[in-house]
């Protein structure tokens, strides 16, 4: 069956610019979460939903960032205001369920910031 | 929070021998800890996971201990093979933010 899916898969964009990244989980899934991870390093816990509700917001870096998912599917990812630290793939996952079990990850959105 | 810490970083072997990752968490409560493959340029995928109620876990060629009483866990890679080569990340489930914390990773580089 169909993978999470993200998209784009690339993101080019100039320093100050908004970008919204958008994930598309396995159906079905009322897990979703995202990561991000910077060049050479591990994955940084960003944002938990379940449903469509955050019960978890705190990994979210600064207030630039904000997430939604509605309809309990896909979920975007926005940034304002970029920053040349933000640059890094943004990989999204979902579960079947919330808590101990497998995550299934997309191919993740590689964003640079010029 | 949870703090995962992950060793060695990096890991040569010779195909054939074993690999041993190993890592550390903080929070005595977590409960599910998972272990990762992520090939160059590719997503993380699961490859063996294990729950705080059992001890270890085998899948072929692939085991994973856990020692809560210690708070650390490891992977065991067996008869390694060139395409073992790969990042290797251990996670936790925190079970207050219900999301996964993970280690920083270890290269495995399986020479032919």
């Amino acid at each position: 069956g169909a993978g999470v899916s993200q998209s784009p898969s690339n993101k080019v964009t100039e320093k100050g610019k908004d970008v919204e990244l958008r994930c598309d989980p396995i159906s079905g899934h009322t897990a979703l979460y995202w990561y991000r991870q910077s060049l050479g390093q591990g994955l940084e816990f960003l944002i938990y939903f379940q449903g469509n509700s955050a019960p978890d917001k705190s990994g979210l870096p600064s207030d630039r960032f904000s997430a939604e998912r509605t309809g309990g599917s896909v979920s975007t990812l926005t940034i304002q205001r970029t920053q040349q630290e933000d640059s890094a793939v943004y990989l999204c996952a979902s579960s079947l369920a919330g808590g101990p079990s497998e995550q299934y990850f997309g191919p993740g959105t590689r964003l640079t910031v010029t | 929070g949870e703090n995962v810490e992950q060793h060695p970083s990096t890991l040569s072997v010779q195909e054939g021998d074993s690999a041993v990752i190993k890592c550390t968490y903080s929070d005595s409560a977590s409960n599910y800890f998972p272990w990762y493959k992520q090939e160059l340029g590719k997503r993380p995928q699961l490859i063996i996971d294990i729950r705080s109620n059992v001890g270890e876990k085998k899948d072929q060629r692939i085991a994973v201990t856990l020692n809560k009483t210690a708070k650390h866990f490891s992977l065991h890679i067996t008869e390694t093979q060139p395409e073992d080569s790969a990042v290797y990340f251990c996670a936790v489930m925190d079970t207050g933010r219900r999301a996964l914390t993970f280690g920083s990773g270890t290269r495995l580089q399986v020479q032919p």
